[in-house]
């Protein structure tokens, strides 16, 4: 199947920085989104985005799906951007189902 | 906005109990999925359904059912509960119409004792 890469696993950032995740992907792909897991555990959608770039707020996101990736953008971050990010995706050929990277769990320090 | 809504956002049951939990979605999406979401295993397909009344294994379905007799709610049954089944479980839905955009649900953290 698909496999799903995302790094870095972990990141702290101090309040007010940016940072770049990325996303890699090993097959074409029709459907890539981007979640912010928080503290209570609820998936929430960022970003849909299989090809392009789309921003919103402090965040931003590209996907080159010719050169199978994604980047999540988060500028000036703020202590509630801590949690967990996933990209998660459905390959051209994999009928319905999602398929999630590992994620990358981005802690915010004041 | 689409809204996903599981039925208890925290559940503790014994082992050997028949558990129920309960997904459902307001935006008549034709597919609806069960994930569970382990420490350090992410988070892993257990089943999903494409139309009501069908169903398709996903990665992990071992002692796991479900039932889809309503397009707008989908329920996994663990038959007999075990203590490895204590996880977080995650119910999302999507439609080819919205690109299958997949929306989640609040989650559901099991406890099996």
């Amino acid at each position: 199947g698909i496999q799903v890469e995302q790094s870095p696993p972990d990141l702290i950032l101090q309040e007010g920085a940016n940072s770049t995740l990325r996303c890699n992907f090993s097959d074409s792909v029709n459907n890539l989104q981007w979640f912010h897991q928080n503290p209570w555990g609820q998936l929430i959608n960022l970003f849909y985005i299989p090809s392009g770039t789309k921003q919103n707020g402090r965040l931003s996101a590209t996907t080159v799906a010719t050169e199978r990736y994604s980047l999540l953008y988060i500028s000036s971050s703020q202590t509630t951007d801590s949690g967990v990010y996933f990209c998660a995706i459905i390959s051209s050929g994999g009928y319905q189902k999602v398929t999630f990277g590992t994620g990358t769990k981005l802690q915010v320090i004041p | 906005d689409v809204k996903v809504t599981q039925s208890s956002r925290y559940l503790v049951k014994r082992t050997g109990e028949k558990v129920f939990l309960e997904c459902v979605q307001d935006m008549d999406h034709e597919n609806m999925f069960w994930y569970r979401q382990d420490p350090g295993l992410g988070l892993r397909l257990i089943y999903f359904s494409y139309d009501v009344k069908m169903k398709e294994k996903g990665d992990i379905p071992e002692g796991y059912s479900v039932s889809r007799e309503k397009k707008e709610r989908f329920s996994l049954i663990l038959e007999s509960a075990s203590t490895n089944q204590t996880s977080m479980y995650l119910c999302a839905s999507s439609s080819r119409f919205q690109g299958l955009q997949a929306f989640f649900g609040q989650g559901t953290r099991l406890t099996v004792v």
